[in-house]
C-alpha cells in the first residue's frame, strides 16, 4: 500500500480565498483524522470520521472550516475564506478498528501558507 | 482539561550517551498512551502504545514505560539516526488523541 496520500503537498494562497485539502486513507482503514500542526499549538486534532461519518469535530476552529468524507477512500478539508492564521501543516491520518495497538498512520502533510 | 507535558523541550546527546524523555499527563480517563517519532518535513511515525501502569515496550534502542502519571522514553546508546522530534499523546475518549509539544532530540557523532 502507498500509505496515506495527501494533496497538494504545498499550497500558497491569498487571504480570502477558498482552500481545499485532500486525503486518501489506507485501503481498509475505517477511521480518518485531520490534524493541524503549528509551532505555537503543536499537533491538534480537528475532526475524525468513522466509516465516513464525522464523530468528533470539536477541534474545528470555526465555521470557516469544513470536512467531508463522501466515501471510504477520499476526504476533504475546506477553509473558506482563508486567513493568515490558518497557515500551518495539515496532516491526514487513518487507522483500523481492529488494530491491537490503535496505531494511526499519518500522511506527509500539506503545508498551507495564507498571505 | 486534558493536558500532556513533555520535557525537556530539546535534548542534545553524544552518540552512545543514554538518556530519557518524559511525558507527564493529566487526563480524566486514560485509554492509552502513544509515542510517535517525527522527522523534519514528514508526518509522525508510530512507535509504541502503552495501556496500563507498569507496562513496558521495546524497539531497538528505545524503551517506553508507563506509570499512573507519566511515561518515559528511554534511549540507550543513541545513534545520529535517532535524531528526531518525539511526540507523546494520550487517548482520552473515543479515538481522540491529545498530543504534547514534543522533545527535539539531536544526537551528534
Amino acid at each position: 500500500d502507498a500509505g496515506v496520500i495527501q494533496s497538494p503537498r504545498h499550497e500558497v494562497t491569498e487571504m480570502g480565498q477558498e482552500v481545499t485539502l485532500r486525503c486518501k486513507p489506507i485501503s481498509g482503514h475505517d477511521y480518518l483524522f485531520w490534524y493541524r500542526q503549528t509551532m505555537m499549538r503543536g499537533l491538534e486534532l480537528l475532526i475524525y470520521f468513522n466509516n465516513n461519518v464525522p464523530i468528533d469535530d470539536s477541534g474545528m476552529p470555526e465555521d470557516r472550516f469544513s470536512a467531508k468524507m463522501p466515501n471510504a477512500s477520499f476526504s476533504t478539508l475546506k477553509i473558506q475564506p482563508s486567513e493568515p492564521r490558518d497557515s500551518a501543516v495539515y496532516f491526514c491520518a487513518s487507522s483500523w478498528e481492529g488494530a491491537f495497538n490503535n496505531e494511526q498512520f499519518f500522511g506527509p502533510g500539506t503545508r498551507l501558507t495564507v498571505l | 482539561e486534558d493536558q500532556v507535558t513533555q520535557s525537556p523541550e530539546a535534548l542534545r546527546l553524544q552518540e552512545g550517551e543514554s538518556s530519557s524523555l518524559n511525558c507527564s499527563y493529566t487526563v480524566s480517563g486514560l485509554r492509552g498512551l502513544f509515542w510517535y517519532r517525527q522527522d523534519p518535513g514528514k508526518g509522525p511515525e508510530f512507535l509504541f502504545t502503552l495501556y496500563s501502569a507498569g507496562e513496558e515496550k521495546e524497539k531497538e534502542r528505545l524503551k517506553a514505560t508507563l506509570t499512573k502519571k507519566e511515561s518515559f522514553l528511554h534511549i540507550t546508546a543513541p545513534k545520529p539516526e535517532d535524531s528526531a522530534t518525539y511526540l507523546c499523546a494520550v487517548q482520552v475518549y473515543g479515538n481522540k488523541l491529545v498530543f504534547g509539544a514534543g522533545t527535539i532530540l539531536r544526537v551528534k557523532s
